[in-house]
């Protein structure tokens, strides 16, 4: 069964620094999402992204947060200058549409020290 | 504002008790209404999706119902391997974005 696979699973970094987050999405499916997940609260969303630009966004996703589809494979998620309210629990997941299922990733553990 | 809000926060049941879990949302033109489980460090797995009032969908132990205001999972003869979070989400027409509730943390006593 296909499923959204991400890189690394645990990721520690120290304060100020820059981290890319990686994932690779379901082969066929077009939407691709960033969620995270502060420990012990709800699963938040940060970002969409559609045929190769941001769809939506939310507040948390400010300039210090981009994506990129680099190949017709992945897709990052690039934080440039961590911040100790950044560690998270990092979700990507990927639907066939804009409004189908998403399929979850098991997450990249972010640390900031 | 769109709003998710699960119920209990946690369950205790003895292996073969059945129970239901509840999710009340309000939100702008339900699109989709979403039942994941999460066990802990990992991803939510998906579970459901309905898209109706008076839908509803099963799959092994689990049977998931949808009505205008709330969604029910319920759990028949529960294992101790069905101990996990279980989340709930909607999706509002016109958003990319679903929206979670704070999961109920069901554990099943052998």
């Amino acid at each position: 069964e296909p499923e959204v696979t991400q890189t690394p699973s645990h990721q520690v970094t120290q304060m100020g620094q820059e981290v890319i987050l990686r994932c690779v999405p379901i082969s066929n499916h077009l939407y691709f999402y960033w969620y995270r997940q502060i420990l012990g609260q709800k699963v938040e969303f940060l970002v969409s992204f559609y045929n190769n630009e941001i769809s939506e966004k939310s507040e948390i996703f400010d300039d210090q947060f981009s994506v990129e589809r680099p190949d017709g494979s992945n897709f990052t998620l690039k934080i440039r200058s961590t911040k100790l309210e950044d560690s998270a629990m990092y979700f990507c997941a990927s639907s066939v549409g804009g409004h189908s299922t998403q399929y979850f990733g098991p997450g990249t553990r972010l640390t900031v020290l | 504002e769109d709003q998710v809000t699960q119920s209990p926060e946690a369950l205790r049941l003895q292996e073969g008790e059945s129970s239901s879990l509840n999710c009340s949302y309000t939100v702008s033109g339900l699109r989709g209404l979403f039942w994941y489980r999460q066990d802990p460090g990992k991803g939510p797995e998906f579970l459901f999706t309905l898209y109706s009032a008076g839908e509803e969908k099963e799959k092994e132990r689990l049977k998931a119902t949808l009505t205008k205001k709330e969604s029910f999972l319920h759990i028949t003869a529960p294992k101790p391997e069905d101990s996990a979070t279980y989340l709930c989400a909607v999706q509002a027409g016109g958003d990319d974005k679903i929206i979670f509730g704070k999961g109920t943390r069901l554990h099943i006593l052998p």
